[in-house]
This record gives structure tokens, C-alpha cells and sequence, in this order.
């Protein structure tokens, strides 16, 4: 079975852009959560998406958004890029919602740098 | 506010003996508590994991013990293998939010 995949893996962009991000669970697969890890902090909870609908929020602000889609596949979006958004964002898939009581798996993470 | 700590950035410790990562928290409605492992440039893979209504749990060569009452767990490794050089992460969740809070990482070093 094919691991999670995430795309970029690597992007710079400069304050006040957007970026999306994008993430391909494991096949069967229907909850995709999203994380932020900074430099020498633990990952921070972006949302999770369970069958094309947001389950979960953290507390992020609303620059953050994503989407499911029908294939469980997922988007982040980013807009109006900040300094501080500079990070490692993970998407992890889970057969089941919620994923915080089960078992995740991780993709590689796209790193994002911001000029 | 950190409702998970873990208070020890790194780790040194002999190939064959014994390491033990500690994890403290801060939320007493905390009711699942799991220990992922990261290699560098990839994601965190899953350990073992404990629910609240046990003090310890086994798999392998790794035991993971819960005490409710000082509101710390531990990781304990044994024996302690070169491939077991990452950075650990403890994460607890709870009924209210279902959102998974993560420590910020204890890297272990295995040394031969």
C-alpha cells in the first residue's frame, strides 16, 4: 500500500502571498488531519477532515483553510503568507474519525519558507 | 499554556541498556495518550499507546506507564538499539475536542 504523499516538498514564497498545499492519504483512508511543526516545538493541530466535511479546528487563524474532496485527497491553503508561517506542515491519514484515538499516518511534510 | 511537556530536549544513552522518555501533562481530562517516533525528513510513525483506564501497555521492547495522579507517562526502550536514534514525541487527547496535543520532542541518542 502506498504511503502518504505530500506536495510540494519544498516551497519559498514571500510575505503577503498564498500557497496550497496538497495531500494524498492512504487508499481507504478517509480522515486527513494537518499539523504545523516549528523549529523545536511539537506538531500544533491545524483540522481534520473526515468524509469531505471539517471535523476538527485548531487554533489557527483564519488565513488557514483546507478542503477534502470526494477521493479523500486534501488541500491546505495559506493566504497573506507571514514570516511566522514559516514551518513543516504534516498530513496524516487515519481509517477513522476521530484520529486523535487512533493510529495516524504521516506524510514526509512540505517545508515551507517565507521571505 | 503547554498541557504536554516533555522537559528533556535530548537523550544519550548505551546501545543495550535501558532509555526511558518522560512526558508530563497538564489536562486532566486527557484520556488517550500516544508516543510517535521521528527520523529526520520524515513524518512521525506510531509507537504504542495507552488509554487512561490502564497504567501500562506493551509492545516489544517498548512499555509505556501512565500515572494519572502526577499526570506523567514514560517511554521506557529496552534494550536500547542503534535504529532507536530519533527524536520522540508523546501526544494526549481528550473527549472534548478530539484534538491531539503534541510535547514538543525528546531526541534519543543511542550510542554504541
Amino acid at each position: 500500500k502506498a504511503g502518504v504523499t505530500q506536495t510540494p516538498r519544498y516551497l519559498i514564497k514571500t510575505r503577503g502571498q498564498q500557497v496550497t498545499l496538497s495531500c494524498s492519504p492512504i487508499s481507504g483512508h478517509r480522515s486527513v488531519s494537518w499539523y504545523q511543526q516549528t523549529p523545536g516545538q511539537g506538531l500544533q493541530f491545524l483540522f481534520e477532515y473526515f468524509s469531505e466535511t471539517q471535523r476538527n479546528k485548531g487554533n489557527f487563524p483564519g488565513r488557514f483553510s483546507g478542503r477534502q474532496f470526494s477521493n479523500s485527497r486534501s488541500e491546505m491553503n495559506v493566504s497573506t503568507l507571514e514570516l511566522g508561517d514559516s514551518a513543516l506542515y504534516l498530513c496524516a491519514s487515519s481509517p477513522q474519525w476521530p484520529s486523535s484515538y487512533n493510529e495516524q499516518f504521516f506524510g514526509p511534510g512540505t517545508r515551507l519558507t517565507v521571505l | 499554556d503547554q498541557q504536554v511537556k516533555q522537559n528533556s530536549p535530548s537523550l544519550s544513552v548505551q546501545e543495550g541498556r535501558i532509555s526511558i522518555l518522560n512526558c508530563d501533562y497538564t489536562n486532566s481530562m486527557f484520556d488517550y495518550f500516544l508516543w510517535y517516533k521521528k527520523y529526520p525528513a520524515e513524518g512521525p510513525t506510531f509507537l504504542i499507546s495507552i488509554s487512561s483506564i490502564k497504567d501500562k501497555n506493551e509492545d516489544g521492547r517498548f512499555t509505556v506507564f501512565l500515572n494519572k495522579s502526577a499526570k506523567h507517562l514514560s517511554l521506557h526502550i529496552v534494550p536500547s538499539q542503534p535504529g532507536d536514534s530519533a527524536v520522540y514525541f508523546c501526544a494526549a487527547s481528550a473527549v472534548s475536542n478530539y484534538q491531539l496535543i503534541w510535547g514538543a520532542g525528546t531526541k534519543l541518542i543511542i550510542k554504541p
